[in-house]
């Protein structure tokens, strides 16, 4: 079946520091691939999206390429800030998964000033 | 366009009991669907509806039900309350293609003692 592997947290950064959260994922076909974010007593925020490969999805100075040939996601931000503070999910759907979400299982950004 | 809203947003039951949560989608949208987050086990899919149909399931016991009704509100139900059952419930509204957004409601926190 479909999954998503995504690096350990938490990961703890300086503020202007450079991001990386690796995410790699296993899946039939060409999966649509997404970034979310959750903030402390939030729901789920869609942070990027991309739905073919070599797309790159990006919002707010986060980046990521959908790398079919390495089946990975990763996320960037060049300089973060301590209001990136959140804990980071990507995920999938499957081509025939309609709108069921397989989500790794989160990586937590703390970011100190 | 209001988002996702989810009611109620805390609730305490007792082991045994049942609990509905309800949530309304954003205006248009016609699938709706449930996640279920725990510490444990992450975000966990546990249903899809479209045009008051459940298309999609997660591997939940019957106990999990749900439905939708004909203005895309949807509510789910939990019979027979048990500890493991206390968790943070998400619902996502979303256009029907695979490769569309879901957004996600602020959740319901559920807590079984």
């Amino acid at each position: 079946g479909n999954s998503v592997t995504q690096m350990e947290g938490p990961v703890t950064l300086s503020e202007e520091a450079f991001l990386t959260i690796n995410c790699t994922y296993t899946a039939t076909g060409y999966p649509s691939l997404f970034w979310y974010v959750q903030y402390p007593g939030e729901g789920l925020q869609l942070l990027l999206k991309a739905t073919k490969a070599d797309d790159k999805g990006s919002n707010k100075g986060f980046e990521a390429t959908y790398r079919k040939e390495t089946t990975s996601f990763h996320l960037e931000k060049g300089s973060v800030q301590v209001s990136d503070s959140a804990v980071y999910f990507c995920a999938l759907i499957g081509l025939q998964g309609f709108q069921k979400l397989v989500f790794g299982t989160g990586t937590r950004l703390l970011v100190s000033p | 366009k209001a988002g996702v809203t989810q009611t109620p947003r805390y609730l305490i039951k007792t082991r045994g009991q049942q609990v509905t949560l309800s949530c309304s989608p954003i205006s248009g949208h016609r699938s709706v669907s449930w996640y279920q987050q725990t510490p444990g086990q992450g975000l966990q899919f546990l249903f899809e509806y479209f045009s008051e149909t459940q298309r999609n399931k997660g591997n939940f016991p019957g106990r999990f039900s749900g439905r939708q009704f004909s203005n895309s509100r949807s509510e789910m139900n939990v019979s027979t309350l048990e500890l493991g059952d206390s968790a943070l419930y998400l619902c996502a509204s979303s256009n029907d293609r695979v490769t569309d957004t879901q957004y996600f409601g602020p959740g319901t926190r559920l807590t079984v003692l």
